[in-house]
């Protein structure tokens, strides 16, 4: 079954550190990818996505993500986090298979800044 | 305002019953979807539709209905054979199925 896994449940860190969380998807074939943010108390808000072009897509608040391919990943990044980015984080996939296409989810990744 | 709105916020239902969530959308969205978020599982699928008068199961369909009787509406079903209904329900919506998806506030069940 296609499914998506990010590695890190829980991060912590300091203001100011550089931020990256990994992505992984199990399908090899055509694929959109998102990252989509849920602030404390907040619905769910897309970052970004990425369709196809440029593997590194840049997104709202200083996010960015790359698209590796051979590596099936789309890790998000940012240089330096700040005590508002406080949120959990979601990378998403929506796989196609010729058939009904459906978006799915990974299990988050819950983010705390510390000032 | 454009957006999708579940209602509503909370919701508490004793054991046995079914209940309904509500979920509309007025952004002439052709694709919705529900999910249930539980803590440390992320958002999973539970039924999705693309176009109306037609939906499909997704991967947690079991113990839940749908219907897409209007391109606005996705009402959801929570019967008394879902075995542990108790979660945080997520509507969305998106332009077509391949599209990024755009959510509502949610609505949080409590079987009591």
């Amino acid at each position: 079954a296609q499914s998506v896994s990010q590695h890190n449940h829980h991060v912590i860190l300091s203001e100011a550190a550089s931020l990256e969380l990994g992505c992984n998807y199990s399908y090899g074939g055509t694929v959109n990818l998102f990252w989509y943010v849920q602030y404390p108390g907040q619905h769910l808000q897309l970052l970004l996505k990425y369709f196809s072009g440029d593997p590194l897509v840049k997104g709202i608040k200083g996010f960015e993500a790359e698209f590796i391919k051979s590596k099936f990943s789309f890790n998000l990044r940012k240089p330096s986090v700040q005590w508002s980015d406080t949120a959990e984080y979601f990378c998403a996939v929506i796989p196609f298979s010729g058939g009904y296409n459906k978006l799915i989810f990974g299990a988050g990744t819950r983010l705390a800044v510390h000032p | 305002d454009g957006g999708i709105t579940q209602s509503p916020k909370y919701l508490f239902r004793k054991e046995g019953q079914n209940v309904t969530l509500s979920c509309e959308q007025n952004l002439n969205h052709d694709a919705m979807y529900w999910y249930r978020q539980d803590p440390g599982q992320g958002l999973r699928l539970i039924y999705y539709s693309q176009i109306v008068n037609d939906f499909q199961k997704g991967d947690i369909a079991e113990g839940y209905s749908v219907s897409r009787e209007k391109k606005e509406s996705f009402p959801l079903t929570v019967t008394s054979a879902q075995k542990n209904p108790t979660a945080f329900y997520l509507c969305a919506s998106s332009i077509q199925e391949s599209t990024e998806a755009f959510f509502g506030q949610g609505t949080r069940l409590t079987v009591v």
